[in-house]
């Protein structure tokens, strides 16, 4: 079972505005990441929050991370049609040994109007 | 991204048919990953790889087979196709010793008849 939860699972956005994007998961992690997926293309990594961190920038990225409601959040500010995209979260769990694994949820399809 | 390409892009292939998916990567990773990604289940782990001849399992592994002879190579093969495994494939690595990014490979597009 998927351990990340996005939500919403769409989000349509002026551009200029706002996006807030939710994930939940259901067990301890080492640390929570945000992708990104333009269409057709792979995943690029955005932003990496650790366990003991509540909120982290870059640029116009804020992600923000709950551990005791096991959610993170993340806002993209003045969005710009070219952030239309998936966003997915990851989050890294340790599988024993020296193996750490992502797992990853079913992200929110962005899409910014010009 | 690494420097990871993955061959085919694109790939039509009938069900019962052998098919084997190559990722390319020229950093000397140690650690490779192969995922699938279809709607509403995100990505979902296959195999990955550790270095050169260990591999181990993920959330999806049936039906699936990878071997990595070399550092730069990991293959994964479908031993019999079925109409299930019509998704699209990512290849991942990420540096020694820093598990925390994963740079993925542009993708595979497989569809089984």
């Amino acid at each position: 079972s998927q351990q990340g939860e996005e939500d919403p699972q769409a989000l349509s956005i002026q551009e200029g505005e706002n996006a807030t994007m939710n994930c939940s998961y259901k067990t301890s992690i080492n640390n929570l990441q945000w992708y990104r997926q333009n269409s057709g293309r792979g995943l690029v990594h955005l932003i990496l929050i650790r366990s003991n961190e509540r909120e982290k920038h870059s640029g116009r990225l804020r992600v923000t991370l709950d551990t005791s409601k096991k959610s993170s959040s993340l806002l993209i500010t003045a969005s710009r049609a070219a952030d239309t995209a998936s966003y997915f979260c990851a989050t890294l769990m340790n599988y024993g040994g020296a193996t750490n694994k992502l797992i990853f949820g079913t992200g929110t399809l962005l899409a910014v109007q010009p | 991204d690494a420097g990871i390409t993955q061959s085919p892009r694109h790939k039509v292939t009938e069900t019962g048919t052998p098919v084997t998916l190559r990722c390319h990567q020229t950093e000397n990773h140690r650690y490779m990953y192969w995922y699938r990604q279809d709607p509403g289940h995100g990505l979902r782990l296959i195999h990955y790889s550790y270095g050169v001849k260990d591999t181990d399992k993920g959330e999806v592994s049936d039906g699936y087979s990878v071997s990595r002879s070399k550092t730069e190579d990991f293959l994964l093969t479908l031993e019999s196709a079925t109409s299930s495994q019509t998704s699209v494939y990512f290849c991942a690595t990420h540096r020694d010793g820093m598990t925390d990014t994963q740079y993925f490979g542009p993708g595979t597009r497989l569809t089984v008849l």
